[in-house]
């Protein structure tokens, strides 16, 4: 139980495109993903906290206009970067927390998604 | 201020050797929760343990072991007989109520990639 899916988990694309990456709860409801982003041999870092049917929260220094966040359903949120440039390119990681954790703090994590911009 | 440290960055050891990775956390919540998770080179990370503030049992499966000391503020990870498939970057992370009040953000220590050699 408790599967996350990423979609893509690779892309490539062009300076100037918006790229948007999907992060699936599979078998469980989630009202609060987080989207995490990580730099090659670096940790990982929180961008935003994703919570359904509401504005996302993004943590300080992250551009919400470039980073667009959706949290459409209970097992759905979509990050888009738009108008990526190469300084864009990272691992992104998405995590959910079910509606009732019996282990607080616990998140699931996606699989990520490696993002290169040319 | 950096909550979790991890001041190993790389370990290198030979297989079979034992090895343990440092975590040294700081928190003024009275409850938290601290946790162990291994990113192998495909980037997907694994959890490998969940521990609570008020549970200070050592913890062993398998080759591995945790010693969580709260009176140094450390949770340090113990590999038994080192396998080279245990070569990974290791987080330990801490989650508390200083972020938000449901405490169920994640904070990351810097990681510490483990090598382990033939």
């Amino acid at each position: 139980g408790a599967v996350v899916s990423q979609h893509p988990s690779r892309v490539i694309c062009k300076s100037g495109t918006s790229v948007k990456i999907e992060c699936r709860s599979l078998d469980f409801q989630a009202t609060t993903m987080f989207w995490y982003r990580q730099f090659p041999k670096q940790s990982l870092m929180l961008m935003a906290t994703s919570n359904e049917g509401s504005k996302a929260t993004y943590e300080q220094g992250v551009e919400k206009d470039k980073f667009l966040i959706n949290h459409a359903s209970l097992t759905l949120s979509t990050l888009t970067v738009t108008s990526a440039h190469p300084e864009d390119s990272s691992f992104y990681i998405c995590s959910a927390l079910g509606l009732a954790p019996k282990r607080r703090g616990e998140q699931f994590f996606g699989p990520g998604t490696r993002l290169t911009v040319l | 201020a950096q909550k979790v440290t991890q001041a190993q960055t790389e370990i290198s050891v030979v297989e079979k050797e034992d090895v343990t990775l440092d975590c040294v956390y700081e928190t003024r919540d009275t409850t938290y929760y601290l946790f162990w998770y291994k990113q192998p080179p495909s980037g997907e990370l694994v959890f490998l343990i969940r521990r609570n503030s008020f549970d200070e049992q050592n913890e062993i499966s398998g080759r591995y072991s945790w010693n969580f000391q709260k009176s140094t503020s450390s949770f340090n990870f113990t590999i038994t007989a080192s396998q080279v498939v245990d070569s990974a970057v290791y987080f330990c992370a801490l989650s508390d109520r200083e972020r938000n009040n449901a405490g169920n953000m994640l904070t990351f220590g810097g990681g510490t990639r483990l090598m382990v050699k033939p």
